[in-house]
C-alpha cells in the first residue's frame, strides 16, 4: 500500500524559506504512470495547489507562487520536496503531498488520489 | 485561472436524506472535474473523477453528474460518517483550481 508522508519544521520565520520533504514507502516516485504534488490548506480554508513535478525532473507551478517555490525529487531516497521562500504569515498553511493518478475514460484525466496526512507550517517570529 | 464555486457553502440534514450539492466553473472544463471529502484534521479523499467515475473503494451512495460549468455530488442517504466537508476540483487547465468547499451538518 503506497504511502506519503510529510515532514520538515513546523515554524518559519518571516521572510525565511519553508523547506518540507515528501517520503514515499510501498511504490516508486520514478513510476512513469504518476505525477507527484504539493498542496497547502490555511487553517479553517480552502485547497491551493502548490505545484507538481515528474520523476524525469519536469515541473509545474502555481502562477501565483511560482515566482517563490521550487520542487524537486531525490529519486535514490525515494523523496521529493518543497522550498517556498520569503514566507509570510499568508504561507501559514497545513501542507500535504500528494499523488496525481490517471485513468482513461473517454480521455486521460487525473486527479489528487492518494495523500499524504500533511503537516501544519506556521510562519511566525 | 478556473474559478470553481460551491453550493451551499454549508447545509444541514439528518441522516438518511438525500442531499446535493452544486459546483459550477467560470468556463467550460467539459467532464474534468473531481470530488474529495474531507473530515477535521485529515487530508481530502477522492470520492470521484471524471465528474461522474466513483473512484474504487468508496461507497456507491455517493455520484456525480454534470458536465461543460455545472456539476453535481449527490449523497444518496446520508450516514453519520458523511456528516464532513467536500470539495471539487477542475483538472481541465493548469493551474487546478478547488471550489471552496461545502460543509454537511447534522440538522
Amino acid at each position: 500500500q503506497l504511502q506519503l508522508q510529510e515532514s520538515g519544521p513546523g515554524l518559519v520565520k518571516p521572510s525565511e524559506t519553508l523547506s518540507l520533504t515528501c517520503t514515499v514507502s510501498g511504490g516508486s516516485i520514478s513510476s512513469s504512470s504518476y505525477y507527484w504534488g504539493w498542496i497547502r490548506q490555511p487553517p479553517g480554508k480552502g485547497l491551493e495547489w502548490i505545484g507538481s513535478m515528474y520523476y524525469s525532473g519536469r515541473t509545474y507551478y502555481n502562477p501565483s507562487l511560482k515566482s517563490r517555490v521550487t520542487i524537486s525529487g531525490d529519486t535514490s531516497k525515494n523523496q521529493f520536496s518543497l522550498r517556498l521562500s520569503s514566507v509570510t504569515a499568508a504561507d501559514t498553511a497545513v501542507y500535504y503531498c500528494a499523488r496525481l493518478g490517471t485513468a482513461t475514460v473517454t480521455t486521460v484525466y487525473w486527479y489528487f488520489d492518494l495523500w499524504g496526512r500533511g503537516t501544519l507550517v506556521t510562519v511566525s517570529s | 485561472d478556473i474559478q470553481m464555486t460551491q453550493s451551499p457553502s454549508s447545509l444541514s440534514a439528518s441522516v438518511g436524506d438525500r442531499v446535493t450539492i452544486t459546483c459550477r466553473a467560470s468556463q467550460s472544463i467539459n467532464t474534468y472535474l473531481n470530488w474529495y471529502q474531507q473530515r477535521p484534521g485529515k487530508a481530502p479523499k477522492l470520492l470521484i473523477y471524471a465528474a461522474s467515475s466513483l473512484q474504487s473503494g468508496v461507497s456507491s451512495r455517493f455520484s456525480g453528474s454534470g458536465s461543460g460549468t455545472q456539476f453535481i455530488l449527490t449523497i444518496s442517504s446520508l450516514q453519520p460518517e458523511d456528516f464532513v466537508s467536500y470539495y471539487c476540483q477542475q483538472s481541465y487547465s493548469s493551474p487546478p483550481t478547488f471550489g471552496q468547499g461545502t460543509k454537511v451538518e447534522i440538522k
